[in-house]
């Protein structure tokens, strides 16, 4: 139980493009997923935190406009990255609280790696 | 501002013996303290979770320990394998529900 999935699992896009990456729970459902990024030997960075229904809540110094977040029912997330740029490879990951027992606990999608050119 | 730091970015071990990892975290004690593994190019896999009334807590070959006095968790692997090779975070909440911060990671080498 408590698997969540992520799609793409690569992408490779052209600078000045958007790209969409979806997050789902898909045993459970979440009604908050988190998004972070992670740089290569660097650790995960929270960027936001997706709400279903409602606004998603940055963190400070990331951008609302460039990263959108959509959380539109309680097993999907999406993270668009819009007018994608060289800085914005990385690595995405999201994860969520499968709830129970472990309210503590969160479980990671697989990842996303993001290239732009 | 509350951090948390995970001082050795490398570790190299011998399989068989017992490897143990540890974190630091600065000011105020957080109600709990997870710990991850995370394999290259993958999302990171929950462990452990240690409550900051819990001085110790076990699972297998892993065991998580939780000093307030020290402000430390420490991580141990026992009869390590080569297949525990990877890097691990360790992770306290940081306000607002479900929210955590991690540490940046320490990256396990089990050498046959």
């Amino acid at each position: 139980g408590a698997v969540v999935s992520q799609h793409p699992s690569w992408v490779i896009c052209k600078s000045g493009t958007s790209v969409k990456i979806e997050c789902r729970s898909l045993d459970f459902q979440a009604t908050t997923m988190f998004w972070y990024r992670q740089f290569p030997k660097q650790s995960l960075m929270l960027m936001a935190t997706s709400n279903e229904g409602s606004k998603a809540t940055y963190e400070q110094g990331v951008e609302k406009d460039k990263f959108l977040i959509n959380h539109a029912s309680l097993t999907l997330s999406t993270l668009t990255v819009t007018s994608a740029h060289p800085e914005d490879s990385s690595f995405y990951i999201c994860s969520a609280n499968s709830g129970g027992e472990s309210t503590d606990t969160q479980y990671f999608g697989p990842g996303t790696r993001l290239t732009v050119l | 501002s509350q951090k948390i730091e995970q001082n050795s970015e490398a570790l190299n071990i011998q399989e068989g013996k017992t490897a143990t990892l540890t974190c630091n975290y600065t000011n105020y004690s957080p109600a709990y303290l997870q710990w991850y593994r995370q394999d290259p190019g993958r999302g990171p896999v929950f462990l452990l979770l240690i409550r900051e009334n819990e001085k110790e807590k076990r699972k297998e070959r892993l065991k998580v320990t939780f000093d307030t006095t020290l402000k430390q968790s420490l991580f141990h692997i026992t009869a390590s394998q080569p297949a525990d090779s990877a890097t691990y975070l360790c992770a306290q909440n940081s306000g607002g529900y479900q929210k955590v911060t991690f540490g940046t990671g320490t990256k396990l080498q089990v050498i046959p």
